[in-house]
């Protein structure tokens, strides 16, 4: 099993639609989260942290279910410039800091 | 804040030649660099981990004779790809840690390397 599994999508919506992504990890231990976004031929960008207690920013909500060992990124009202790929990145904390991301999850906007 | 820059953005060099990479955290200090690269529609591939002053960690796979990384400074880290091939061409980003209680990464703008 891979350490970290993103499903590569193409997810294909229209303008406004409100689209979901899972990541799901394998090390127990890990214990900081994030969501990045990545354009085409561009360097990710970080979109937000993943909290225990959840977070949101705007149309952008992140979760975290340490149970069954999955993040999960909500987008509402989807604009055409959400278009890009989202990479999910997880890691332990503390002096071995490796962060392990995901191969990413592809988002197409449609009008 | 949080800006992480790299040079160059593009190369196009000759095969048997090398090539510097230089990353560069501009508004703060960063204890920990992470050099990737990244091939057409491929994910991320984490390529080396350096802190400052010590030897870069690298990833299983990764020739550090080749890819030789320096980190002579807490702003300052870069990769050489020494003798580059054609399959050297890839999409090299360097990312920044804040450290601390911190563990957001920070992206370069990337390097696009094309040997031929």
């Amino acid at each position: 099993r891979k350490e970290v599994e993103q499903d590569p999508g193409p997810f294909n919506v229209p303008e406004g639609a409100t689209v979901a992504f899972n990541c799901t990890y394998s090390n127990s231990a890990s214990q900081s989260f994030f969501w990045y976004r990545q354009d085409c031929r561009k360097e990710p960008k970080l979109l937000m942290s993943v909290y225990s207690s959840g977070n949101e920013d705007g149309r952008f909500t992140a979760q975290l279910n340490r149970a069954s060992q999955y993040i999960s990124l909500l987008i509402r009202d989807s604009k055409l410039s959400d278009s890009a790929t989202y990479l999910c990145v997880v890691a332990p904390s503390g002096g071995s800091y490796i962060p392990t991301f995901g191969r990413g999850t592809s988002l197409i906007v449609h009008p | 804040g949080a800006v992480v820059s790299q040079h160059p953005s593009w190369v196009i060099c000759k095969s048997g030649t090398s090539v510097k990479i230089e990353c560069r955290s501009l508004d703060f200090q960063a204890t920990t660099m992470f050099w990737y690269r990244q091939f057409p529609k491929q994910s991320l591939m984490l390529m080396a981990t350096s802190n400052e002053g010590s030897k870069a960690t690298y990833e299983q796979g990764v020739e550090k004779d080749k890819f030789l990384i320096n980190h002579a400074s807490l702003t300052l880290s870069t990769l050489t790809v020494t003798s580059a091939h054609p399959e050297d061409s890839s999409f090299y980003i360097c990312s920044a840690r804040v450290g601390g209680g911190a563990y957001e990464q920070y992206f370069g703008p990337g390097t696009r390397l094309t040997v031929t």
